[in-house]
């Protein structure tokens, strides 16, 4: 069965530091999400990606984060300067035509 | 008012068990309603996806939506051990609003 692929399964992070995840989207899916999940919190929504551009944005996603497809395959999340309170969960999940969406495994950010 | 009530138990029953897991929600536009199952720090994984108010019905599983009250179901019918997980649900209003809006999960235990 197809699967969403994230890398990496953790990432261990200086606050201040960049850092990029990682996501191997379904490879015949058109729509791309990142997600977070602070832990014992709800999973939010951060982002949306259709036709290589930002379709929605949640309050959280501000300036310190960005999404690329930066090789027509994989979908890249970078925080540029990271803080205490972005070490959560990451799960990119991608959507065929169907209103259904598949996650990843996630990526756990931990920033020290 | 949060837009998605969920218990966040966590539930335990003994294998072989019926289970009801609920949520209940206050925006009336949403029209797609799904139930994910989530192991531990595993991404949510799609079990049910419905559309408007009934049932529908996979295996072990049934889900239930009741638009006029608002509140979704998910039964499991001889629960197993392996079923033991967090359960979130997740709606979305649909007509071209795919973001999902999340429970923050009911934690399940099926003690053998």
């Amino acid at each position: 069965e197809p699967e969403v692929t994230q890398t990496p399964s953790h990432q261990v992070t200086q606050m201040g530091q960049e850092v990029i995840l990682r996501c191997v989207p379904i490879s015949n899916h058109l729509y791309f999400y990142w997600y977070r999940q602070i832990l014992g919190q709800k999973v939010e929504f951060l982002v949306s990606f259709y036709n290589n551009e930002i379709s929605e944005k949640s309050e959280i996603f501000d300036d310190q984060f960005s999404v690329e497809r930066p090789d027509g395959s994989n979908f890249t999340l970078k925080i540029r300067s990271t803080k205490l309170e972005d070490s959560a969960m990451y799960f990119c999940a991608t959507q065929s035509g169907l209103n259904i969406q598949y996650f990843g495994a996630g990526t756990r950010l931990s920033v020290l | 008012q949060k837009e998605v009530e969920q218990d966040p138990g966590p539930l335990s029953v003994p294998e072989g068990a019926i289970v009801s897991l609920n949520c209940t929600y206050s925006n009336s536009a949403f029209q797609y309603f799904m139930w994910y199952r989530q192991y531990s720090r595993k991404g949510p994984e799609l079990l049910m996806y419905t559309y408007s108010s009934g049932n529908k019905e996979d295996g072990r599983f049934t889900a239930q939506v009741d638009k006029s009250s608002k509140y979704i179901s998910l039964f499991i019918r001889d629960s197993q051990p392996s079923d033991s997980a967090t359960y979130l649900c997740a709606m979305t209003p649909g007509g071209g609003s795919y973001i999902p809006t999340f429970g923050r999960g009911t934690s399940l235990i099926v003690h053998p």
